[in-house]
C-alpha cells in the first residue's frame, strides 16, 4: 500500500538557517508528491508539488526534487524566516482517479528570531 | 479568491450527540473530502465524494457518515459522537484527477466530553 514517512519534529531552527525536512514515500506507480504547508489557526495550503521522477518542485524559496531511486521527496529552504514556523506535511497521489492524497504525520518547524 | 468554508471553527459536544459538520466550497470543485488530523497521524482521509449522491469510504469511515445533495456542499455526520472523536475535522475539495490540489478549509475542531 501507500505510506508517506516525516521526521519527527519539532525542528528548531535559527533564522537564516537551512532547512531539511525529510520525507520517503512507499507507493506503487508513478504517484505525485506534494507539500503542504498548515500556518497556525489555518487549514493547509498548497506549498510545492512534483508530477514525476527528477522533477523539482518550488515556491516561496522552498524546493524539493522528486527521486525515484530513493523514494524521497525533501523538502529544502536555504535561509528560513519566522514566518515560516508551521507544520509541514508530505504527501503523495494514490493510483486512482479520485484525487486521494496519503499524508505523513507532519513536522512542526518553529523558527526563532 | 478560492474558498472552502467550515460552519464552526470550534464545536463542544456531548457523548451519544449527533453531530454535523458542514463544508462548502465555492469551486464548482468535483471531488470533496473529510479527513481528521490528530498530533503525529498526519490527515486520515474519513470520506471522500466525487459527484453528488456519490461517496467512497477513506481509511477511517468507521463511526461517520456523509451526505452531498448539492455540488457545492459535502456534510459530516457523526451518528453518536464518542470520546475518541475528539479531533480537529478538515474539509478538502478538488478537481477530479490526480494532479491537482486540494483546497482546504480552516477546519472544526471538535470535543466530545
Amino acid at each position: 500500500g501507500n505510506s508517506v514517512t516525516q521526521m519527527e519534529g519539532p525542528v528548531t531552527l535559527s533564522e537564516e538557517a537551512f532547512l531539511t525536512i525529510n520525507c520517503t514515500y512507499t507507493a506503487t506507480g508513478y504517484p505525485s508528491l506534494f507539500w503542504y504547508v498548515q500556518y497556525p489557526g489555518e487549514g493547509l495550503q498548497l506549498l510545492l508539488k512534483a508530477t514525476k521522477a527528477d522533477d523539482k518542485g518550488s515556491n516561496k524559496g522552498f524546493e524539493a526534487t522528486y527521486r525515484k531511486e530513493t523514494t524521497s521527496f525533501h523538502l529544502e529552504k536555504g535561509s528560513v524566516q519566522v514566518s515560516d514556523s508551521a507544520v509541514y506535511f508530505c504527501a503523495l497521489s494514490r493510483n486512482n482517479a479520485g484525487n486521494m492524497l496519503t499524508f505523513g504525520g507532519g513536522t512542526r518547524l518553529m523558527v526563532k528570531p | 479568491d478560492v474558498k472552502v468554508t467550515q460552519s464552526s471553527r470550534y464545536l463542544v459536544k456531548r457523548t451519544g450527540e449527533k453531530v454535523f459538520l458542514e463544508c462548502v466550497q465555492d469551486m464548482d470543485h468535483e471531488n470533496m473530502f473529510w479527513y481528521r488530523q490528530d498530533p503525529g497521524l498526519g490527515l486520515r482521509l474519513i470520506y471522500f465524494s466525487y459527484d453528488v449522491k456519490m461517496k467512497e469510504k477513506g481509511d477511517i469511515p468507521e463511526g461517520y457518515s456523509v451526505s452531498r445533495e448539492k455540488k457545492e456542499r459535502f456534510s459530516l455526520i457523526l451518528e453518536s459522537a464518542s470520546t475518541n472523536q475528539t479531533s480537529m475535522y478538515l474539509c478538502a475539495s478538488s478537481l477530479p484527477t490526480g494532479r491537482n490540489e486540494q483546497y482546504f478549509g480552516p477546519g472544526t475542531r471538535l470535543t466530545v466530553t
